[in-house]
């Protein structure tokens, strides 16, 4: 089965700086796509970014890229430029091709330092 | 367009009763999947709905259960509450089945509370 490892409970920024998060998984598949979600105080879940597994070009929406190494099955998150409003969870998600069920890393709480 | 919509937001319920949770998806999307977060399990998939069907279940016990309606809603159903059950239901709706490679669209939740 599929498991999705986030090894960093808790991480902290400095407000306009840099932060990477940490996520890997575990897959026998070649097709498959990962993303990276964003659950604020208020509860939604919001998607960050996705990465389709058979696409080498990192994906990058805004502030927000990923480093995408498929043979490591490491797919970390880079926020640049950290802002007050990016403080919040951050769950790693992958999910396999033709199948819903998305497999959900145990997330990463943001801290974002004025 | 609305978004994916779950009511109640929040819930109490005793131990021993059941409960009936709604989520409406986006106008258009056909599958629905229910997750169920903890702070000891995380995000756990229960199950997913397509054209009133359930595509695919997570390893939940036959208390959970759910449907679907001709118009995409999605109820879920716990019977027999334990207080374990206690956790925050997540609805994500997406276009097709299997084909959501741009991700869920995630409701804001309904907190459930057993006591």
């Amino acid at each position: 089965a599929q498991t999705v490892t986030q090894s960093q409970p808790e991480m902290s920024v400095q407000e306009a700086e840099t932060v990477t998060l940490s996520c890997t998984y575990d897959t026998s598949e070649s097709d498959y796509y990962l993303f990276w979600y964003k659950q604020p105080p208020s509860r939604q879940m919001i998607l960050v970014i996705r990465q389709e597994a058979y696409k080498q070009q990192n994906a990058t929406e805004n502030r927000f890229s990923v480093n995408f190494q498929k043979a490591a099955k490491s797919f970390s998150l880079k926020i640049s430029d950290s802002q007050l409003g990016d403080a919040a969870m951050y769950f790693c998600a992958y999910r396999s091709a033709g199948n819903n069920d998305m497999r959900f890393g145990a997330g990463t709480r943001l801290t974002v330092k004025p | 367009k609305a978004g994916v919509t779950q009511t109640p937001r929040y819930l109490i319920k005793t131990r021993g009763q059941q409960v009936t949770l709604s989520c409406s998806p986006i106008s258009g999307h056909r599958s629905v999947s229910w997750y169920q977060q903890t702070p000891g399990q995380g995000l756990q998939f229960l199950f997913e709905y397509f054209s009133e069907t359930q595509r695919n279940k997570g390893n939940f016990p036959g208390r959970f259960s759910g449907r679907q309606f001709s118009n995409s809603r999605s109820e879920m159903n716990v019977s027999t509450l334990e207080l374990g059950d206690s956790a925050l239901y997540l609805c994500a709706s997406s276009l097709l089945s299997g084909t959501a490679n741009y991700g869920y669209t995630f409701g804001s939740g309904t907190r459930l509370t057993v006591v």
